[in-house]
């Protein structure tokens, strides 16, 4: 199975900060990486496809980037609402699996 | 708009089988892009994939790798829902379950859960 190994675990930010998260796959996974939003008691919400592609309503302060095995997850400018746990997954192949995800919290 | 609706037990006893089932609403099990899927979330093993079912002029199915001796998931298309069915169960299986919805994007192999059920919290005790 693919692992995927995302840095920092969690993260304090002040709304209005620059955040950036990175996953780390165990194997060249090209593009097929996508990222969630989970708030506490809720369903993972889809936030990025593809590595880059925007997933429709979300907003654009969110942007992906990356390939091969390294990602990167960017929120430009927090928002409150954006206080979440993230997390990667990989699509190259079954099984899909998940990074450990990273907890965003209030500074 | 896609809505998922997951129904089951909350508690099933060791070595018992801990059974779901999702019924869908503004989409097709048997629609030919689409997938239905079972994960897991728990603090000791986070988002877990469990497997999936597909149909493509006949039914598919993927298993994930730690429960691939012990899963059965299963389409029912007269009442437009799928099921999971987990064997011989251990408080490691104690978590919340969730049915969803992955998608290919059109002309790749980009596979993403675009929607999900609201969770079903499965505690595995006697």
């Amino acid at each position: 199975d693919i692992q995927l190994t995302q840095s920092p675990s969690s993260l304090s930010a002040s709304v209005g900060d620059r955040v950036t998260i990175t996953c780390r796959a165990s194997q060249s996974i090209s593009d097929y990486l996508n990222w969630y939003q989970q708030k506490p008691g809720k369903a993972p919400k889809l936030l990025i496809c593809a590595a880059s592609g925007l997933h429709s309503g979300v907003p654009s302060r969110f942007s992906g980037s990356g390939s091969g095995t390294d990602f990167t997850l960017t929120i430009s400018t927090l928002q409150p609402e954006d206080f979440a746990t993230y997390y990667c997954q990989q699509s190259y192949n079954a099984p899909y699996t998940f990074g450990q995800g990273t907890k965003l919290q209030i500074k | 708009q896609v809505q998922l609706q997951q129904s089951g037990p909350g508690l099933v006893k060791p070595s018992q089988t801990l059974s779901l089932t999702c019924a869908i609403s503004g989409d097709s099990v048997s629609r030919d892009s689409a997938a239905w899927n079972w994960i897991r979330q728990s603090p000791s093993r986070g988002l877990e994939w469990l497997g999936r079912i597909y149909y493509r002029s006949k039914w598919y199915v993927d298993y994930g790798t730690s429960v691939k001796s012990r899963i059965t998931i299963n389409p029912d298309t007269s009442k437009n829902q799928f099921s999971l069915q987990l064997n011989s169960v251990t408080p490691e299986d104690t978590a919340v379950y969730y049915c969803l919805r992955g998608q290919w994007l059109v002309r790749t192999l980009q596979y993403y859960f675009d929607n999900w059920g609201q969770g079903t919290l499965v505690t595995v005790s006697s």
